[in-house]
């Protein structure tokens, strides 16, 4: 059974650093293209970050330089490093795993508070 | 960017009707599509992808149509655990979201 299990959200000042975790088990994350997804009640859902299989990585604009997607193949685990955070980035975020350049599954999230 | 718009933003219904929310991309996306639902506190769930293939697991109330720029999600006899808010997912180009239609009773 694919489960994923995001940690390691929390509240953070503006300016500071976070790193979540996502492991994963019923499946190898070093075979599938992994993402990290994040929602707010404003903006809805919105794609944050990519690593491919072969290691590629992607971002959107509003993260790009910031925020570092990364995978321990040995964990099995992905991980999202995010730094220089503001109060904007506040979001529950989630994992999902891609399927045919779509999400099959996701975990379900761990919550940034990015507030003074 | 691919911009998605979703509607309508909620949409009030009762069990046993046919239910039918639309999503429009800003330019052409072929038929890569997906809807999910998501339940208060909970993950997405994949409903369909590429606009019209049922994810294996879902009750065949659920159907997806269209290509292109416009987009259809039906339920055809909605239950009760289907009220739940629905989101399309376009993935030609990077990936975007809809806004959410909420279906409430």
């Amino acid at each position: 059974e694919v489960q994923l299990v995001e940690t390691g959200g929390g509240l953070i000042q503006p300016g500071g650093s976070l790193r979540l975790s996502c492991a994963a088990s019923g499946f190898t994350i070093s075979n599938n293209y992994m993402n990290w997804v994040r929602q707010t009640p404003g903006k809805g859902l919105e794609w944050v970050s990519v690593i491919y299989s072969g290691g590629g990585t992607y971002y959107a604009d509003s993260v790009e330089g910031r925020f570092t997607i990364s995978r321990d193949t040995s964990k099995n685990t992905l991980h999202l490093q995010m730094n220089s955070l503001r109060a904007e980035d506040t979001a529950v975020y989630f994992c999902a795993r891609g399927r045919s350049n779509y999400f099959d599954y996701w975990g379900q999230g761990t919550l940034v508070t990015v507030s003074s | 960017d691919i911009q998605m718009t979703q509607s309508p933003s909620t949409l009030s219904a009762s069990v046993g009707d046919r239910v039918t929310i639309t999503c429009r991309a800003s330019q052409s996306i072929s038929s890569w599509l997906a809807w999910y639902q998501q339940k208060p506190g909970k993950a997405p769930k994949l409903l369909i992808y590429k606009a019209s293939s049922l994810e294996s697991g879902v009750p065949s109330r659920f159907s997806g149509s269209g290509s292109g720029t416009e987009f259809t999600l039906t339920i055809s006899s909605l239950q009760p655990d289907d009220f739940a808010t629905y989101y399309c997912l376009q993935y030609n180009t990077y990936w975007t979201f809809g806004q959410g239609t909420k279906v409430e009773f």
